[in-house]
C-alpha cells in the first residue's frame, strides 16, 4: 500500500501571500489530521477530518483552514502568510477517528521570507 | 497547556548503549501511548505503542514501560546503534480527541 503522500515537497512564500498544501491519505483511511513542526513549538495539532467534515481543532488563528473532499484527500490553506508560518506540516492519516494509530507523509517544508 | 511532558531534550550514548527517554502525562483520558520516531527530513514513524492495561511492551531493541499510577511512560533503546540517531516522540491519545505529542527528544549514538 503506498503511503501518505503530500505535496509540494518544499515551498517558499513571502509574506501575506497565501498557500495551499496537499495531502493524499493511505487508501482506506478516511480521518486525515494536520500538524505543524517547529523547532520551537514541537509538533502542534492543527485539526482532523473525516468524511469531509473537521472533526478536531488545535489552537491555531483562523488564517488556518482546511477541507477533505470525498477521496479522502485533504488540503490545507493558510491565507495573510507571517515569517512564523515557516514550518514543516505534516499530514497523518488513520482508517477513522476512533482508530488511534497515525500513519505520517513526509510533510511540506514551507518557508516565508 | 502541555499535557505530555518529555525528557530528556537531547542524550549522546555510545553504540552497544542504553538510552532512555521518559514521558509524563496528566490527562487520564489517554488510553493509547504511542511512540514516533523521525528522521531529518521525514516525517515521524510509528515505533512502538503501549495501552495502559500493560506495563511492559517489547518490541526487538525498543521497549516501553509504562507506569499507570505515576502517569509516566518510557521508551528504552537497547544496544543503540548509530542508525538509532534520530528525534523521538512519545505521544498520547485520548478516543475521540487529538494526538498529543511531547515534545521530542534528539538521540545521537556514536560508534
Amino acid at each position: 500500500k503506498a503511503g501518505v503522500t503530500q505535496t509540494p515537497r518544499y515551498l517558499i512564500k513571502t509574506r501575506g501571500q497565501q498557500v495551499t498544501l496537499s495531502c493524499s491519505p493511505i487508501s482506506g483511511h478516511r480521518s486525515v489530521s494536520w500538524y505543524q513542526q517547529t523547532p520551537g513549538q514541537g509538533l502542534q495539532f492543527l485539526f482532523e477530518y473525516f468524511s469531509e467534515t473537521q472533526r478536531n481543532k488545535g489552537n491555531f488563528p483562523g488564517r488556518f483552514s482546511g477541507r477533505q473532499f470525498s477521496n479522502s484527500r485533504s488540503e490545507m490553506n493558510v491565507s495573510t502568510l507571517e515569517l512564523g508560518d515557516s514550518a514543516l506540516y505534516l499530514c497523518a492519516s488513520r482508517t477513522s477517528t476512533g482508530q488511534d494509530t497515525q500513519y505520517f507523509g513526509p510533510g511540506t517544508r514551507l518557508t516565508v521570507l | 497547556q502541555q499535557q505530555v511532558k518529555q525528557s530528556p531534550q537531547s542524550l549522546i550514548v555510545q553504540k552497544g548503549g542504553i538510552s532512555i527517554i521518559n514521558c509524563a502525562y496528566e490527562n487520564t483520558a489517554f488510553d493509547y501511548f504511542p511512540w514516533y520516531q523521525q528522521f531529518p527530513g521525514k516525517g515521524p514513524a510509528l515505533l512502538i505503542a503501549i495501552r495502559p492495561d500493560v506495563s511492559e511492551k517489547k518490541e526487538g531493541r525498543f521497549t516501553i514501560s509504562f507506569n499507570k499510577s505515576a502517569k509516566q511512560f518510557s521508551l528504552h533503546i537497547m544496544d543503540s546503534q548509530p542508525g538509532d540517531s534520530a528525534t523521538y516522540f512519545c505521544a498520547a491519545f485520548a478516543a475521540g480527541n487529538k494526538l498529543t505529542f511531547g515534545g521530542g527528544t534528539r538521540v545521537l549514538v556514536k560508534p
